[in-house]
């Protein structure tokens, strides 16, 4: 079956710890984004990258940092510095990076630090 | 600033009736629209798009209309089902590579 697997669906961690969400796609997608969901907001682009090596800030990339080291994966580090991490994080994918394809999302991560 | 606006929070309809979900946009380059459906603790799935070139496409029980000048999407369901109750999200996007999402439409379907 393809699709997007993000692992784990909860995390917790303590204020000032970096935390790594996992981001894994099967569907041979040439582009992957990290989108951040808060109550009440849309979501909101925070990386995106559009081939192996390469990838760019979206709207709120502070506090965030990002590797495509390969095709499949597209791991997020929420570091110390993003002032506020607690939310819902989704990955998606799509055939490539451009305005007329579908993305394809992940079941998310809910990250709590307290 | 909201480039992408859903006004509405939250939608009850009847079962069997029609469900129409709003979505408006500033941005006049934007020129691909999609609506998503989204399930708690879940993440959102794409349901249907629409390039600027058309004024209507549809699929099954979901119509989604353009109106450019007005700068306004909307999608209609029909007829309305339970297992349609969802958060809905509308998103555009232009020349860039990005994708601009509204807040969201939590539409209850009543049985």
């Amino acid at each position: 079956d393809g699709g997007i697997t993000q692992s784990p669906k909860y995390l917790f961690r303590k204020e000032g710890q970096n935390v790594t969400l996992s981001c894994e796609q099967n569907l041979n997608h040439d582009a992957m984004y990290w989108y951040r969901q808060d109550p009440g907001q849309g979501l909101r682009l925070i990386y995106y990258s559009q081939i192996v090596n390469d990838f760019q800030k979206g709207d709120i990339a502070e506090g965030y940092s990002v590797s495509r080291e390969k095709k499949e994966s597209f791991p997020l580090t929420v570091t110390s510095a993003q002032k506020n991490p607690t939310a819902f994080y989704l990955c998606a994918s799509s055939i490539v990076a451009r305005s007329n394809y579908e993305q394809y999302f992940g079941p998310g991560t809910r990250l709590t630090v307290t | 600033d909201q480039q992408v606006k859903q006004n509405s929070p939250s939608l009850s309809v009847q079962e069997g009736r029609i469900s129409i979900l709003n979505c408006d946009y500033t941005n006049s380059m934007f020129d691909y629209f999609l609506w998503y459906k989204k399930y708690p603790a879940e993440g959102p799935t794409f349901l249907i798009s629409i390039s600027s070139i058309k004024d209507k496409n549809e699929d099954g029980r979901f119509t989604v209309f353009l109106n450019k000048s007005a700068k306004h999407l909307s999608l209609h369901i029909v007829p309305s089902q339970p297992g349609d109750s969802a958060v809905y999200f509308c998103a555009a996007s232009g020349t860039g590579n990005q994708f601009y999402f509204g807040t969201g439409t939590s539409l209850t379907v009543i049985p």
